[in-house]
């Protein structure tokens, strides 16, 4: 069964850095990209760029490009989202998903970040 | 790029009908087949419902179907249950990004 496993709740500060991780299994880890999609709250679903872990080469949506980093550890199969100086307007949960000929397949859990002074 | 264009609300009573439709471009939603469709409860992940227009994944229900044309693809549900109520979303994949409609909040009546 293919499963992603991400980190829990966060509660930082402006300004504080972060990093996010979602952990993958049941499958070929380094065959598959992971996609990273924000969702602030009461809001819908928004794109925020994809990640090969084979060669952790990565793609970002224009709006987050320079604003988020992504990164992967193949040798224990997880994919991580990083910011270096977080804004309030970064609260949101932050859902990863396993990306298969263009879809995404299985989501992790979520992990709700909240950014506040 | 822009958001796919998602109606905001759609209801229907129990054993109803209902389409969802989802609006993109011919660079997105009319040039490729990898348009999917994601449900999402209160406090829950997404889960995949239908991918590349109309195929459905094992465990999903066969009241749930999906269709394109020209640049507009379409979420059908049959035989209405409460449990459908949740949000729905639609996605398109294009070479450069993956794109996600505003989402739409199905209300069972």
């Amino acid at each position: 069964e293919v499963q992603l496993v991400q980190s829990g709740a966060e509660v930082k500060k402006p300004g504080e850095s972060l990093k996010i991780s979602c952990k993958g299994s049941g499958y070929t880890f380094t065959n598959y990209w992971i996609g990273w999609v924000r969702q602030m709250p009461g809001k819908g679903l928004e794109w925020m760029g994809i990640i090969y872990p084979g060669d952790s080469d990565t793609k970002y949506s224009p709006s987050f490009q320079g604003q988020v980093s992504m990164s992967a550890d193949k040798s224990i199969s997880t994919a991580y989202l990083q910011w270096s100086s977080l804004k309030a307007s970064d609260t949101a949960m932050y859902y990863c998903a396993r990306r298969s000929g263009g879809i995404l397949v299985e989501w992790g859990q979520g992990t709700l970040v909240t950014v506040s002074s | 790029q822009s958001a796919l264009t998602q109606p905001a609300s759609v209801s229907g009573s129990p054993g109803q009908s209902i389409t969802i439709s989802c609006t993109g471009a011919s660079s997105d939603v009319g040039g490729y087949n990898h348009v999917s469709w994601y449900q999402q409860h209160p406090g829950k992940a997404p889960k995949l419902m239908i991918y590349d227009v109309s195929n459905r994944p094992s465990g999903v229900s066969t009241r749930f179907s999906g269709s394109k044309s020209g640049n507009t693809a379409s979420l059908t549900i049959s035989g209405l249950q409460a449990e459908d109520e949740a949000d729905y979303y639609c996605s398109s994949y294009t070479s450069s990004s993956t794109l996600f409609g505003g989402g739409t909040k199905l209300t069972v009546l």
